[in-house]
């Protein structure tokens, strides 16, 4: 089954402490990306890739940190969260080239910073 | 840089009515796609439908159809026969034809749809 997946699914932690939310699909997609959705704000774009070792900050890089050492995973890295990291977050994937390039999402991550 | 815009932050509608989600974006770009997610309280982005910008046709998939105005830059969505299956948050997206950004979709703020029996 294609799929998207994210761990953990629900997270609570304490401001400063690292955390890493990881993200794999079984697609073989070239394109990665990470979203968080916000109350009233939709969902915007942390980071993206478009390969293995290419990545780009989306429109909300700030206290982000990716990596993508494997085309199935990209990871999000949260060196010292922060309170209002406090999100919804979404990995999505989708092959390259032209056309649709239909974006297949995971499940989300309800992340909350104290 | 693109916006979308979904100016009604809650709708509601009976069981069997027809309802329209309002959506207007902002683009320079002549080569886009349209898109309408569902998201139910399980949180999982399902896409409803997709208009390709090039395509003067309206999208339709079953219950669901689109009112695509290019040069008005509108793209609303029309729920007939509402179920109470369809309650959810919906999400207006554009995505470039370009290759760039990693395919990005650029969301808007989303509606919250009631669906009432």
């Amino acid at each position: 089954e294609a799929q998207v997946t994210q761990n953990p699914r629900y997270l609570i932690t304490v401001t400063g402490k690292k955390l890493t939310v990881t993200c794999s699909q079984n697609m073989n997609h070239e394109y990665m990306s990470w979203y968080r959705q916000d109350p009233g704000l939709g969902l915007r774009q942390i980071y993206y890739s478009m390969n293995v070792e290419v990545t780009d900050k989306g429109d909300v890089p700030e206290g982000y940190k990716v990596s993508r050492k494997e085309k199935r995973n990209f990871p999000l890295i949260l060196e010292s969260p922060s309170p209002n990291q406090t999100s919804l977050y979404f990995c999505a994937s989708s092959r390259s080239g032209q056309g649709r390039r239909e974006q297949y999402f995971g499940p989300g991550t309800r992340l909350t910073v104290t | 840089a693109q916006t979308v815009t979904q100016s009604q932050p809650e709708m509601s509608v009976q069981e069997a009515e027809t309802v329209t989600l309002s959506c207007t974006y902002d683009t320079s770009e002549s080569d886009y796609y349209l898109f309408w997610y569902k998201q139910p309280p399980s949180r999982q982005m399902i896409l409803v439908i997709r208009q390709e910008a090039y395509k003067q046709q309206n999208a339709t998939e079953n219950r669901f159809s689109v009112n695509f105005q290019k040069a008005a830059k509108s793209f609303s969505l029309k729920i007939s026969d509402s179920q109470l299956g369809d309650a959810a948050m919906y999400f207006c997206a554009y995505r470039s034809a370009g290759e760039t950004s990693g395919s990005r979709l650029t969301f808007g703020e989303g509606t919250q749809l009631t669906v009432n029996p």
